[in-house]
């Protein structure tokens, strides 16, 4: 099964731009790569999914080497309400489930 | 709009008791998924549905159950074998197990009196 690691925690100031990379290793040919986001005492929203090179949309933008073994999720110009835990994950398309790990808890401050 | 509804938002429950988690969902999706989630933690898959009638286990089942008897609902029944029920419980659906983004609903937290 595919397992991934992201930093525990990550700050920031509003109006910057923030990285978040994930390894995962040991992804499968037929896994996709999916990014979350989780505010407290909330259900995790879906941020963006891709297979590989770059995928981009209106908050986020995702970029996977040729290699497939890490991912970045770039959050352009962050503001106050994007403190929140971000969730990388890839797809067990085998036995049809997602892993989640334990996230990074992004904070962004004034 | 399309959803996903779980209720309660808060539920209590006493030693020895079974509680039921409602989750219904109406975007039509053909699997559904129950995750625990506890403070500070990533979320653990306790079971999932890819059709109705039929369910597997998570990663940890023990001391839950489900039903699956029609596409939009997919309750869970916390039983007494469940040693540490208090925690936050989040369901889940997709279009299909694969590949596809899951939507959540806004999660049940259990306590135990």
């Amino acid at each position: 099964l595919a397992k991934t690691t992201q930093p525990i925690s990550m700050d920031s100031y509003e109006g910057q731009e923030v990285n978040i990379t994930c390894s995962h290793n040991n992804i499968a040919t037929n896994d996709y790569i999916t990014w979350y986001q989780q505010f407290p005492s909330q259900g995790p929203r879906f941020i963006i999914q891709g297979y590989k090179t770059k995928v981009t949309n209106e908050v986020a933008s995702l970029f996977i080497p040729a290699d497939r073994k890490s991912s970045t999720l770039s959050l352009p110009r962050v503001s106050l309400s994007d403190t929140a835990v971000y969730y990388c994950l890839v797809g067990d398309s085998a036995r049809g489930k997602l892993i989640f790990g334990q996230g990074t808890e992004l904070s962004v401050k004034p | 709009d399309g959803g996903i509804t779980q209720s309660p938002k808060y539920l209590f429950r006493k030693e020895g008791q079974n509680v039921t988690l409602s989750c219904e969902q109406n975007l039509n999706h053909d699997a559904m998924y129950w995750y625990r989630q506890d403070p500070g933690q990533g979320l653990r898959l306790i079971y999932y549905s890819q059709i109705v009638n039929d369910f597997q286990k998570g990663d940890i089942a023990e001391g839950y159950s489900v039903s699956r008897e029609k596409k939009e609902s997919f309750p869970l029944t916390v039983t007494s074998a469940q040693k540490n029920p208090t925690a936050f419980y989040l369901c889940a659906s997709s279009t299909s197990p694969e590949y596809q983004p899951q939507h959540f609903g806004d999660g049940t937290r259990l306590s135990i009196l």
